[in-house]
């Protein structure tokens, strides 16, 4: 039930873009992206729900394909406290909630 | 509560030993979860409870893990005859429900020696 997610690792300079993927082997019915800090708790990003919803409050901007099962997070003009590991969270059927993390994305961004 | 807490913020057991870990969510927040973080891992659901509906325990990974939230509140993860593969963070959060910001804890760092 674990999202995959891709890439592992990646290292960017500032101002360079990046994208995270973010796959589900079963349906997806909302996508949740969190970000953790070395040492520090995850903070919400953002939610992804079907039908294009998004709820965020963050100049990070995400997509979510329903039919491929997948999401896809897109951090560009990258600063450096984007730096962080990127989860996503997949819903349990008809709860609404982030259940089910995958292993997540370290990005690291270089001056 | 101004976040979730949780306490302690480090535990060192020995094997074969019962811990107790607690949270303290934001108050009214109605839905709260339990996460385990493996060194350099993702995030593991182990349990969540909603309002007073029964909680979903699917993923607690074996009899000696329970968890209870009393009066819609605090809730306290129970660890029974701790093994050293249980040694982790384990996360707490706390959200207004579904399709909601959840808000996480520092967690609590175990250690079973």
């Amino acid at each position: 039930q674990q999202p995959v997610q891709s890439p592992q690792a990646v290292i960017l300079r500032e101002g360079e873009d990046a994208v995270i993927n973010c796959s589900s082997s079963k349906a997806l019915y909302s996508v949740h992206w969190y970000r953790q800090k070395h040492g520090e708790a995850p903070v919400f990003l953002m939610i992804l729900l079907k039908g294009g919803e998004q709820k965020g409050h963050e100049k990070i901007s995400a997509s979510f394909n329903e039919k491929k099962q997948q999401s896809s997070l897109y951090l560009t003009a990258s600063q450096l406290s984007y730096s962080g590991t990127y989860f996503c969270g997949t819903e349990k059927e008809g709860t609404g909630n982030q259940f089910y993390f995958g292993t997540g994305t370290s990005l690291t961004v270089i001056p | 509560g101004a976040g979730v807490s949780q306490s302690p913020s480090n535990k060192v057991t020995e094997k074969g030993k019962d811990v107790e870990l607690r949270c303290d969510p934001i108050s009214g927040h109605t839905a709260l979860y339990w996460y385990r973080q493996s060194l350099g891992q993702g995030l593991e659901f182990l349990i969540y409870f909603q309002g007073n509906s029964a909680p979903d325990k699917s993923g607690l990974p074996s009899d000696r893990f329970s968890a209870e939230r009393t009066g819609g509140s605090v809730s306290t993860l129970t660890i029974q005859r701790t093994q050293q593969e249980d040694s982790a963070v384990y996360l707490c959060a706390s959200s207004w429900g579904g399709y909601t910001e959840a808000f996480f804890g520092q967690g609590t760092r175990l250690t079973v020696v």
